[in-house]
């Protein structure tokens, strides 16, 4: 069972296009992480949001904390080819057990 | 910073052989995690160590996986016999404390092929 979900699992669009991906769990957790990973590479941390409701931002990506601190979702602005990659949220839960999610396979067309 | 250094990038092996996987983590991080990733099951946390000792090894899938971390700059996860359900791509990664808010780098992982 996986504690993070991750929905899409897969998307693919066009350069230029907004996108959403979201990351849910019936459990809360202390903190929650945004992983980029590209092909043959490790993943590559984004973000950390620690508050429920907090909102990041880093460029064209927007990173949003549940108020319930349960799930967090990421978009992206006008996606450019360079996002393309694979996007993990991942979670320290309140027994400090550290989870990846199910992954979201990002693809962007030129 | 040479970052997280993984042996060997790619290892084949039979089933039945013993395989051992080498990580270098950063200097001076004091937590050092072992994940494994398959397109099934995604990313899965194997075991953490913390100042060289293991805390949580409940995600090593069996006897057949061990772990050791003889001191801060080197640590190895072993899989002895090996089986091809054990062919996926293993990542070490460290930390500077290992709490939840830390940032996790990770090692370019090992492709380990067990025909």
């Amino acid at each position: 069972t996986q504690l993070l979900e991750q929905s899409p699992q897969f998307l693919s669009i066009q350069e230029g296009e907004n996108l959403t991906v979201y990351c849910n769990s019936s459990s809360v957790f202390s903190s929650l992480q945004w992983y980029r990973q590209e092909p043959g590479e490790g993943p590559v941390l984004l973000v950390t949001v620690v508050t429920g409701g907090e909102v990041k931002k880093l460029k064209r990506l927007t990173f949003q904390f549940g108020d319930a601190r349960k799930d967090s979702s990421l978009h992206i602005t006008a996606a450019q080819p360079g996002d393309t990659g694979l996007y993990l949220c991942a979670g320290d839960d309140t027994g400090n057990q550290f989870y990846f999610g199910t992954g979201t396979s990002l693809t962007v067309i030129p | 910073d040479a970052g997280v250094i993984q042996s060997p990038r790619h290892e084949v092996t039979e089933m039945g052989q013993e395989v051992t996987l080498r990580c270098k983590p950063i200097s001076g991080h004091n937590s050092l995690f072992w994940y494994r990733q398959t397109m099934m099951r995604g990313l899965e946390l194997l075991i953490y160590f913390n100042n060289n000792v293991p805390i949580d090894d409940s995600g090593m899938p069996e006897d057949r996986f061990s772990a050791k971390m003889p001191n801060a700059s080197f640590s190895t996860l072993k899989i002895q016999p090996s089986e091809p359900r054990d062919s996926a791509v293993y990542f070490c990664a460290s930390s500077l404390t290992g709490m939840g808010t830390d940032t996790q780098y990770f090692g370019p992982g090992t492709r380990l092929t067990v025909l």
